[in-house]
Parts: structure tokens; sequence; C-alpha cells
């Protein structure tokens, strides 16, 4: 198993431009996130999905969408990137039999610069 | 609302000494708690969880974690600490409804010296 797999591993962009993270798991798992990670902040949910056809909104979704059209795959894209996009994020995933008690595994990142 | 807290920014041990991290949590019902790891520009690593039962958690790499629930804490602890322990430590709660959405604390670093 290749776990979650996310693509690119860096990126810059300037201002307005737009972009899709890539974010892949071969585990079958019906649950994805995506998460940002910013010094001192932890991580915060950007956006969910339970499932193929069903996304939802976390704490922090303005200036990000998402879709989900297989279980494997679960795209982010930034529609206009702005200078306080630049972050580092992750994508989790995990079952969701065990609903909240079912652990996520997350993937190696993507570091993002908007210039 | 929920919400999760680690009051220390960075922990400091020498090898061999015990560590712990520390961890606190806001939940209305039952708290589910996870603690992850993050090693330098590396995602993060599952440790372990407490979702009921015995108050004191087995994890990966020797770690264990104390569920308190007087004092709404999860504690990360190792009997002995290692240099290659020396990473970024998250403590999680899960909010969501039926699903897994993660609140994190902010992260404590835990610097371990030779």
């Amino acid at each position: 198993n290749a776990g979650v797999t996310q693509t690119p591993k860096f990126q810059v962009l300037k201002t307005g431009q737009s972009m899709t993270l890539q974010c892949a798991q071969d585990m079958n798992h019906e649950y994805m996130s995506w998460y940002r990670q910013d010094p001192g902040m932890g991580l915060r949910l950007i956006h969910y999905s339970v499932g193929a056809g069903i996304t939802d909104q976390g704490e922090v979704p303005n200036g990000y969408n998402v879709s989900r059209s297989t279980t494997e795959d679960f795209p982010l894209r930034l529609l206009s990137a702005a200078p306080s996009q630049t972050s580092v994020y992750f994508c989790a995933s995990s079952y969701l039999g065990q609903g909240r008690g079912e652990t996520q595994y997350f993937g190696p990142g993507t570091r993002l610069l908007v210039l | 609302a929920q919400s999760v807290a680690q009051p220390e920014d960075q922990v400091n041990v020498a090898e061999g000494n015990p560590l712990t991290v520390k961890c606190t949590y806001s939940v209305s019902g039952n708290p589910y708690l996870f603690w992850y790891v993050q090693y330098p520009n590396r995602g993060l690593q599952f440790l372990l969880k407490y979702i009921t039962g015995d108050n004191l958690v087995k994890g990966s790499y020797g770690f264990e974690a104390e569920f308190n629930k007087s004092q709404t804490s999860f504690h990360l602890k190792k009997p002995s600490a290692l240099v290659s322990d020396s990473a970024l430590y998250f403590c999680a709660v899960n909010y969501g409804g039926s699903q897994g959405n993660l609140i994190f604390g902010k992260g404590t670093k835990l610097s371990v010296k030779p």
C-alpha cells in the first residue's frame, strides 16, 4: 500500500493564480480531509468528505474548493491564490467504521508559497 | 466550543530521562483523543488514541498517555527519552458528529539532548 499520497511536494504561485493540490489513498477509506498547517497554529480543517459525491466545509474553507468523484481521490483547488494561503497542506483519510474513534492517516504534505 | 491546549511550546529533556508532553481538552460529551508526531519535513504519524476503557493507553515507539477525566488532560509520556524522539508532537480531539473531524493543539516541540 502506498497509503496517502500528495502531489506536488512544493509549489510556488503568484497571487491570483489557480492550482489543484492532488491527494489519493489506496486504503478504500470513506473519509478524507484537507488541513493546513501554519506556524504556532497547529492544523486546521479546510474541507472534508465522507464518501464520493459528499463534501462539507471545515474551520477555514474560504478560498478553497473540493470535489470527490471517486473514493480514492480528493483534490483541493485554490481558485485565486492569495499570500495568506502560503502554508503546508496535509491530506488525511480514515475509515468511518468507528466514527470519531477512527485513526486518520496523513500524507507527506504539500508546501505552498504564494508570492 | 471544543478545544485542545498544549501549554508548552517546547520541552527539553536529556536522553534517558522520562518525558512528559502536556495536553488538556475541552469537549462536550465523551472525548476521543489522539497523539500524533511530526518529524521535520514529514507528515503526521499516529502514536496512540483514547476512545474508552483503560485510562493508560500504550502506543508506538514506547510512548503512552494517561487520560484523566477530572483534570480533562491527556498527557503523553515516555519512561526513557531517545534523541530520535526529537520532533513536533500534536494532541488532537475528535469533535465531529459521526465522522472524524479533528481539532489540533498548537503542537509542542520536543528536544532530547544526548
